[in-house]
């Protein structure tokens, strides 16, 4: 079964510091991967995904994420964070055209 | 492109009762699905559909719950006889299938909250 685990609950960091979430997948083959950014109260916002070829993609909001298969990781980046940056990041796999499998979350806060 | 659609945005609810809520999608998707999010955890599928057919259900998804869209376009989440476990953000969301990539779009979420 797929599992996605991101390994920290809640992470701080000052504005204008650079970011970095961590996400690993457990899956056989080369799952898709996704990152989105929740609110709070609010839905889901797709930030990036991945689907193949370049293993570094690009997403909204000046975000990006590298996938290493060697490492089962799915790491997002952010070179200097923002105020408005503060939110719940979820990373999230599929293996097939179906159902997303999320992780439990990283809370991010940001301090000025 | 309106986005996904979710009513009502908030539910407060005494136990035993009867809640329904629905989703309505991006217009061109045939895909549609159903996750709850409990507070501090990540969305768990409960159920898809692609058109009117629903494709699978999640163990998460107990006989008190059911899920239609009867026409293919919006669907309703039924619970019955609610339970204080039942509390929790609901979420809706859509994609176009295609091949094998499917980006899934989301509503804001129906929070319920079960008394």
């Amino acid at each position: 079964a797929q599992s996605v685990t991101q390994p920290d609950i809640h992470i701080t960091v000052s504005e204008g510091a650079s970011l970095e979430l961590r996400c690993n997948y457990s899956y056989g083959a080369t799952p898709y991967l996704f990152w989105y950014v929740q609110s709070p109260g609010q839905g889901l916002q797709l930030l990036l995904k991945y689907f193949s070829g370049d293993t570094l993609v690009q997403g909204i909001k000046g975000f990006e994420a590298e996938f290493k298969r060697s490492q089962s990781s799915f790491n997002l980046r952010k070179p200097s964070v923002h105020w408005s940056d503060a939110a719940e990041y979820f990373c999230a796999s599929t293996g097939t055209a179906s159902k997303l499998t999320f992780g439990t979350g990283t809370r991010l806060q940001v301090t000025l | 492109d309106t986005g996904v659609s979710q009513n009502p945005r908030h539910k407060i609810t005494k136990r035993g009762q009867n809640v329904t809520f629905r989703c309505d999608p991006i217009s061109e998707h045939n895909r549609l699905y159903w996750y709850r999010q409990t507070l501090g955890q990540g969305p768990e599928f409960l159920t898809y559909f692609q058109n009117e057919a629903q494709l699978e259900k999640s163990r998460l998804l107990s006989d008190r719950f059911s899920a239609e869209r009867p026409k293919g376009s919006f669907s309703t989440l039924e619970i019955q006889r609610t339970e204080q476990g039942d509390s929790a953000m609901y979420l809706c969301a859509s994609s176009l299938a295609s091949l094998a990539k499917n980006i899934q779009y989301f509503g804001a979420g129906t929070r319920l909250s079960v008394l």
